[in-house]
């Protein structure tokens, strides 16, 4: 069974722009999870989604959002960009959403603002 | 806040020798505990996981225990060999967090496997 897949997998932007970073979850996985990982401040949630849903938001600002299709695929978005956006991506899926479920993390998308 | 402490930062031992590394978390009502290990340029992969029922899970060389009163985990490798060098995390899933997966993780540990 293939693994989350996510893409691209670099990308370099500049102060102001914004980017969309994509996520397929592993097959038969509904629900989707976003961190940020940066050396500073480590693996940070921004948010999770399950059945289309957000469920769960961490502590970012308004210009980090998400959504997920009727495919379980998600997608998170950065409008603004700031150099402090500069980070590894990840996403994770799992089965269910719940507790104690089982998240399998993708590549990661490594973001580079300048 | 959720937090998990994680300790050490950085950890160098001999091959075939033993690493141990700590995780303290804030939430009592924290019910799952997985570590990832992740190298270079890689995502985190799940290497154990333990659930608040259970005190101890072993896998070959690794294995997790659980001290729910002292609010405490640990993973513990045995038998060390270089490609167990990464970096490995810890993290918790709490019940403030509903149900959901968020996870929140430790700072990371980098372990170096000397041949």
């Amino acid at each position: 069974k293939a693994g989350v897949t996510q893409t691209p997998r670099y990308l370099i932007k500049t102060r102001g722009q914004q980017v969309t970073l994509s996520c397929s979850p592993i097959s038969g996985h509904r629900s989707v999870s976003w961190y940020q990982q940066t050396p500073g401040q480590g693996l940070q949630f921004l948010f999770e989604y399950f059945s289309e849903t957000q469920r769960n938001k961490g502590n970012f600002p308004g210009r980090f959002s998400g959504r997920q299709f009727s495919n379980s695929r998600s997608e998170m978005n950065v409008s603004t960009l700031e150099l402090g956006d500069s980070a590894l991506y990840l996403c994770a899926s799992s089965i269910l959403q719940g507790a104690g479920e089982t998240q399998y993390f993708g590549p990661g998308t490594r973001l580079l603002v300048l | 806040g959720e937090n998990v402490e994680q300790h050490p930062s950085t950890l160098s031992v001999q091959e075939g020798d033993s690493a141990v590394i700590k995780c303290t978390y804030s939430d009592s009502a924290s019910n799952y505990f997985p570590w990832y290990k992740q190298e270079l340029g890689k995502g985190p992969q799940l290497i154990i996981d333990i659930r608040s029922n259970v005190g101890e899970k072993k896998d070959q060389r690794i294995a997790v225990t659980l001290n729910k009163t002292a609010k405490h985990f640990s993973l513990h490798i045995t038998e060390t060999q270089p490609e167990d060098s990464a970096v490995y995390f810890c993290a918790a899933r709490g019940r403030n967090s509903g149900n959901t997966g968020k996870l929140i993780f430790g700072q990371g540990t980098t372990l170096q496997v000397k041949p």
